[in-house]
């Protein structure tokens, strides 16, 4: 799905540095989530928001922190980047009235921390 | 909170063949278990969802089982061809106010010709 935005697509930075990642959605969805996936352990939960200022931890939220200041964006941050958050990160977004409420991803963050 | 298992961790057919991939979920509470489709250096992508009204759904080659009482549920793909060949993942959730996926671990489907 287009409407689901992710920049920047690759980034490799040093240990230590604030690194954050963006996503945005043009799908009207007011449920944005945040994962990391890993080869072998297939997609974990970051931080998952329901609406505007509304935030809650996922499964492995430590070395992260989100914001969510509008409906349409949701983005990660990396406080101090360490060589173990080195990961493909996927945004998703779902919509409450819709069936099931199936997530719909973006094309992800390849991410490199040296 | 909730646990799913996804067998097996790869999955090599050939094609026209069919393959199936089993996940087993763990809080009975669970009720939406989608499956994604995610192709090399793709997004994962929904190829089908069961909700636990239903035992069974099917959309053309692809169909998914659900064994409430047991727990777990099923993809099976017939007729494979090599645009199958990708990594699925399993899911499930509880829908409403508290609704977030759990993934499996995923299966690599690879069809041979």
């Amino acid at each position: 799905d287009a409407d689901v935005t992710q920049t920047p697509r690759n980034r490799i930075t040093k240990t230590g540095k604030r690194i954050m990642l963006e996503c945005s959605q043009t799908k009207g969805h007011d449920r944005m989530y945040w994962y990391r996936q890993d080869p072998g352990l297939g997609l974990r939960l970051i931080y998952y928001s329901f609406d505007v200022k509304d935030i809650n931890k996922g499964e492995i939220s430590d070395g992260y922190s989100v914001s969510r200041q509008a409906q349409a964006k949701f983005s990660l941050s990396l406080e101090s980047a360490i060589p173990n958050q080195t990961a493909l990160y996927f945004c998703a977004t779902s919509d409450t009235a819709e069936v099931g409420q199936p997530q719909h991803f973006g094309d992800g963050t390849r991410l490199s921390i040296l | 909170g909730e646990n799913v298992e996804q067998h097996p961790s790869t999955l090599s057919v050939q094609e026209g063949d069919s393959a199936v991939i089993k996940c087993t979920y763990s809080d009975s509470a669970s009720n939406y278990f989608p499956w994604y489709k995610q192709e090399l250096g793709k997004r994962p992508q929904l190829i089908i969802d069961i909700r636990s009204n239903v035992g069974e759904k099917k959309d053309q080659r692809i169909a998914v089982t659900l064994n409430k009482t047991a727990k777990h549920f099923s993809l099976h793909i017939t007729e494979t061809q090599p645009e199958d060949s990708a990594v699925y993942f399993c899911a499930a959730s509880l829908t409403g106010t508290a609704s977030k996926l759990t993934f499996g671990t995923g299966t690599r489907l690879q069809v041979t010709l």
